[in-house]
């Protein structure tokens, strides 16, 4: 089955840096790519996804790139802000099937003012 | 319009005890799913359903986890008997059909086993 890994597992940087968090996949057959946001004792929400007819979607202050060769896709943050900080996950899902998504184990985001 | 709903928000009950969680999702939402959340981990699904019927199952503990969506709209999640490793947030989500559509999460229930 699918297996997602990310990395790094904690990142602190200075506000207005750029964050990058990255995964890789197993299943070349994966084709969605989402990310989700976890604030502290909140659910996780969706925040950008990707799909493998796509190299690269922008929303804003985010962006997500995806090598489906590599099979691996990043999440970048621009000019970061204190309210960006929670725990980040990336997840694949595989069409056909049960499509269930698969999530790595979060990355742990904190942007110091 | 109104997010997915779950209750209870916390339990805390001793091993070998049963417990139940209960799920609404959004209106209009086929697909629901259970994830178990483990403290540092990211969700992992134990059950996924379209509409009343069950699509992967496959983490599922069936030796001491239970679920149903008898009517295609809410659900309910059973551990009985509980264990200590079962301790986690479970986190209910829906979407509108399939799972590479925005899955919509609940706030979770908390679960403590002691």
């Amino acid at each position: 089955g699918e297996n997602v890994e990310q990395h790094p597992s904690t990142l602190s940087v200075q506000e207005g840096d750029s964050a990058v968090i990255k995964c890789t996949y197993s299943d070349s057959a994966s084709n969605y790519f989402p990310w989700y946001k976890q604030e502290l004792g909140k659910r996780p929400q969706l925040i950008i996804d990707i799909r493998s007819n796509v190299g690269e979607k922008k929303d804003q202050r985010i962006a997500v790139t995806l090598n489906k060769t590599a099979k691996h896709f990043s999440l970048h943050i621009t000019e970061t802000q204190p309210e960006d900080s929670a725990v980040y996950f990336c997840a694949a899902s595989t069409q056909g099937g049960s499509e269930k998504l698969v999530f790595g184990k979060g990355m742990k985001l904190t942007v110091n003012p | 319009e109104a997010g997915v709903a779950q209750s209870p928000r916390y339990k805390i009950i001793e091993k070998r005890q049963s417990v139940a969680f209960w799920c609404n999702p959004i209106s209009g939402h086929a697909t629901l799913y259970w994830y178990q959340q483990i403290l540092g981990q990211g969700p992992k699904l134990l059950i996924q359903f379209q509409n009343n019927g069950v699509v992967d199952d496959s983490q599922l503990p069936k030796d001491r986890f239970s679920a149903e969506r008898l009517k295609g709209v809410d659900s309910t999640l059973k551990i009985q008997p509980a264990k200590l490793e079962d301790s986690a947030v479970y986190l209910c989500a829906s979407s509108l059909t399939t799972s590479q559509e925005t899955q919509y999460f609940g706030p979770g229930t908390r679960l403590l086993v002691l």
